[in-house]
């Protein structure tokens, strides 16, 4: 089983919607979550930590539901610049001063006008 | 410059040819990491560089051998590379080699073996 999954995508929606797609992960004892995000042809940049209470920063909102093994994104009244590929990031701790660092493949969305 | 730079930006090379990618970067970070980007694959992670010692190696093939001369500069030489090494090779660097810092990307080196 892979250490982090994500649905590929693509989401096609339309400008102002709201969209929201999750990431499960394998491994219980992993202890740190990101969103990432890579517009196309171009390099991962940090879009937001995950916090256990869930977190928002504008338009984006992130998720941790430990329980059920997955984090979440949710982007509110969608913009054309939102459309890209969301890469969930989860670390675990292996041993002293060793994590190991996992990528899912990433979720595809496009915003349409 | 700012951030993480890669040199080539685009590479072609034949099976037997031996070439080389650099990175730099300008954030005084104290972790270089090397990543592999396959169409519709998830990163995979090559070479983790902590304060420039190799601390971690997952399994690469030897044809793919990485230096790390300063805390600042991380190369990856190439030799004798396979027509499925094609891929986006990603240059990463943060701040420590702790899971939760942030890890700032390069724009990559496209590499194309014929």
């Amino acid at each position: 089983r892979k250490e982090v999954e994500q649905d590929p995508g693509p989401f096609n929606v339309p400008e102002g919607a709201t969209v929201a797609f999750n990431c499960t992960y394998s491994n219980s004892a992993s202890q740190s979550f990101f969103w990432y995000r890579q517009d196309c042809r171009k390099e991962p940049k940090l879009l937001m930590s995950v916090y256990s209470s869930g977190n928002e920063d504008g338009r984006f909102t992130a998720q941790l539901n430990r329980a059920s093994q997955y984090i979440s994104l949710l982007i509110r009244d969608s913009k054309l610049s939102d459309s890209a590929t969301y890469l969930c990031v989860v670390t675990r701790f292996l041993r002293s001063n060793d994590y190991k660092l996992s990528f899912g493949a990433g979720t595809t969305v496009t915003v349409r006008a | 410059e700012t951030g993480v730079t890669q040199t080539p930006r685009h590479l072609v090379m034949g099976m037997t040819n031996k070439k080389s990618l650099k990175c730099e970067q300008h954030l005084g970070h104290n972790a270089m990491y090397w990543y592999k980007q396959s169409a519709k694959k998830p990163l995979e992670l090559m070479f983790v560089y902590s304060l420039e010692e190799r601390v971690e190696n997952n399994s690469v093939p030897s044809r793919f051998s990485p230096e790390c001369p300063n805390s600042s500069h991380l190369f990856l030489h190439l030799h004798t590379l396979q027509p499925e090494d094609s891929a986006l090779y990603l240059c990463a660097s943060s701040q420590d080699r702790q899971g939760d810092w942030e890890q700032y990307f390069g724009p990559g080196t496209r590499l194309t073996v014929t």
